[in-house]
């Protein structure tokens, strides 16, 4: 079956600007994770959701920094007023649950902030 | 959860195992270590994951020490495929379901 699809798979977005970024998760999986990774270093972990309650988002470097799924599936990133330090791949992740936790990423958004 | 250290680098010749160690001796008996590598350009993949007993599947094999205080990941037959940043993570099962991932070791397989 189909896995974590991510778009756009690129994005290069002019300082100041907004970007919004969408992941659609593998089928029934509750759990959906964000994940922010910089250049050279592993991920790091943006908020998570169970199904469309966002339950954690202590990850969210500043308030610029929002994300939803209102229907429990499909689930959009945004990022307000874009600054170069945002550059990065943005992961999204899915799961089944804790019954099986293991996670399955998507291929990720690469952001350039210009 | 517990931290984990790994080598930042390792080689290997392809058809020959790969062992990738790992170093978590502040684990806590219900944390669990999870193994996902990934391939340059693409998200991270689940490897496998155990809490005390070995396990096997079809990817990899994780030994884990009768301490918990350190585990090896087995890549039985490496290919060129396998070349990736590989990262060893701990958590506990019904904490928070976020991974946190260090900087994980580079494996480079060689032909």
């Amino acid at each position: 079956g189909a896995g974590v699809s991510q778009s756009p798979r690129y994005k290069v977005a002019k300082r100041g600007q907004d970007v919004a970024l969408r992941c659609d998760p593998i089928s029934g999986h509750v759990s959906l994770f964000w994940y922010q990774q910089a250049l050279g270093q592993g991920p790091e972990f943006l908020t998570y959701f169970q199904n469309e309650a966002q339950l954690d988002k202590s990850g969210l470097p500043s308030d610029r920094f929002f994300a939803e799924r209102p229907e429990g599936s499909v689930s959009t990133l945004k990022i307000q007023r874009t600054q170069q330090e945002d550059s990065a791949v943005y992961l999204c992740a899915s799961s089944v649950g804790r019954r099986l936790p293991q996670q399955y990423f998507g291929p990720g958004t690469r952001l350039t902030v210009t | 959860d517990a931290k984990t250290t790994q080598p930042p680098s390792m080689d290997c010749a392809e058809g020959r195992a790969a062992n990738l160690p790992c170093n978590h001796s502040t684990i806590s008996g219900n944390e669990y270590v999870y193994w996902y590598r990934q391939i340059h350009s693409q998200g991270p993949q689940y490897i496998i994951h155990g809490l005390k007993n070995n396990e096997t599947n079809e990817m990899a094999s994780l030994i884990i020490t009768e301490d918990r205080k350190s585990s090896t990941l087995i890549l039985p037959h490496a290919t060129l495929r396998d070349t990736a940043v590989y990262y060893c993570i701990v958590k506990r099962q019904g904490g928070s379901e976020k991974l946190v991932f260090g900087k994980g070791t580079k494996l480079t397989v060689n032909p």
